[in-house]
């Protein structure tokens, strides 16, 4: 059964940073593309940032560029979230998903998101 | 960037009633739209993707038409149990993967 636990969710200052986590199971992680999306309270869901199978790319929406970092580290089955800068409109529930399809699935690269964890709550707030 | 529209922003339907959501990209996408349900509280759920392909273990009372800008969300017969948001979700070539602002359904 795939699963994905997100933690690191917390109450902090605007100017501040923090760092989230997303354990995942019951799928080969490194097959598979994955993606932050975030919820403010209330509102939408807005896509955040996505990562390779690997690690060698990365992708940023144009409201977090140069502030949110995405890693993995595959040897851990886990995927995070650096967010630097914190600002009140970063307040959110944070997603992390699965990419549907496998990296060799096909040559479009680009997948909907199969999987999503329960999120993790940020509260950017003084 | 590609934006993603959808209409109408909610609605109100009878059970058994026929349930029709559009979402519009503003360039062409061709059919590389995917469709979410959000119930109250929860999780995000795959509904349907490329376009019009349907997720394992979703009812067939769910489909997905459309190709390049224009897509349509249909319910053929509302249930109580389909009470949500409904979100498209555009993800051809490079990010950002840009979700539509949602429809709200509920029960009449």
């Amino acid at each position: 059964e795939v699963q994905l636990v997100e933690s690191g969710g917390v109450v902090v200052q605007p100017g501040g940073s923090l760092r989230l986590s997303c354990a995942a199971s019951g799928f080969t992680f490194d097959d598979y593309a994955m993606h932050w999306v975030r919820q403010a309270p209330g509102k939408g869901l807005e896509w955040v940032s996505l990562i390779s199978w690997d690690g060698g790319s990365t992708y940023y929406a144009d409201s977090v560029k140069g502030r949110f970092t995405i890693s993995r580290d595959n040897s851990k089955n886990s995927l995070y979230l650096q967010m630097n800068s914190l600002r009140a409109e970063d307040t959110a529930l944070y997603y992390c998903a699965k990419a549907k399809h496998t990296y060799y699935y096909d040559s479009s690269g680009y997948y909907p998101f199969d999987y999503w964890g329960q999120g993790t709550l940020v509260t950017v707030s003084s | 960037d590609i934006q993603m529209t959808q209409s109408p922003s909610s609605l109100s339907a009878s059970v058994g009633d026929r349930v029709t959501i559009t979402c519009r990209a503003s360039q062409g996408i061709s059919n590389y739209l995917a469709w979410y349900q959000q119930k109250p509280g929860k999780v995000p759920k795959l509904l349907i993707y490329a376009a019009s392909t349907l997720q394992s273990g979703v009812p067939s009372r769910f489909s997905g038409s459309g190709s390049g800008t224009d897509f349509t969300l249909t319910i053929s017969s509302l249930q109580p149990e389909d009470v949500a948001t409904y979100y498209c979700q555009k993800y051809n070539s490079a990010p950002p993967f840009t979700f539509g602002p949602g429809t709200k359904v509920d029960i009449k």
